[in-house]
């Protein structure tokens, strides 16, 4: 089993409908969850950062903790075109972050 | 304020040739991380220096390899000898001190290609 599982798509959507991802993880210790956004070529950008059971809202993206599930996810509402992109969830232990193999996501004008 | 600076941003070798990477983090960040994503697979963890400290490199793949951070500021990872599953993209990403991991700011990568 992977330490960090997301589904790797590509996932499809229509652009101002909801993407959603999903990340479930291994390790119950863990502590703090991220979400990056990869363009092709470029270095992971964090969009969201979640610590605590819940949402956290910013903006167009709400981070979803469900940690006795051991499951985050992201939505992404409204999305757009530019929104296409690779989203890695992370999870962090202490120091050592894990990715998952990230989730493309296509967003179709 | 610079980010995470990596070089080269590319970097094509042939196998047996020895490739030295470097990463220059955030100024004031003392935790420095290596990561590796070989083409189709996830991003993994190589090392972590906390300043100039190995704090873990469970992550090293095999002696070949060999991460440096004289001073606790730039760090450089070494392959020596390339071999060609060692081709991928090498991030480096730098954090501020704390109990928490906080989220890492990255470096653009370098692209290794070893041919």
């Amino acid at each position: 089993q992977k330490e960090v599982e997301q589904n790797s798509g590509p996932l499809s959507v229509p652009e101002g409908a909801i993407a959603s991802l999903n990340c479930t993880y291994s390790d119950r210790g863990s502590q703090s969850f991220f979400w990056y956004r990869q363009y092709s070529g470029k270095s992971p950008e964090l969009i969201m950062f979640i610590y605590s059971n819940g949402d956290k809202e910013d903006g167009r993206f709400t981070a979803q903790l469900n940690k006795a599930s051991q499951y985050v996810s992201l939505l992404i509402r409204d999305s757009q075109p530019s929104d296409s992109a690779t989203y890695l969830c992370a999870v962090s232990g202490g120091f050592k972050t894990i990715f998952g193999a990230g989730t493309r996501l296509f967003v179709k004008a | 304020e610079a980010g995470v600076t990596q070089f080269p941003s590319h970097s094509v070798i042939e196998k047996g040739q020895t490739v030295t990477l470097r990463c220059d983090p955030i100024s004031g960040h003392d935790n420095l991380y290596w990561y590796r994503r070989v083409m189709g697979k996830e991003i993994k963890f190589l090392l972590h220096f906390v300043k100039e400290s190995k704090q873990d490199e469970s992550g090293m793949p095999n002696n070949r390899f060999l991460a440096e951070r004289t001073g606790g500021t730039y760090s450089t990872l070494k392959v020596q000898p390339a071999e060609l599953e060692d081709s991928g993209v090498y991030f480096c990403a730098s954090s501020l001190q704390g109990a928490l991991s906080t989220e890492a700011f990255f470096g653009q990568g370098t692209r290794l290609t070893v041919v």
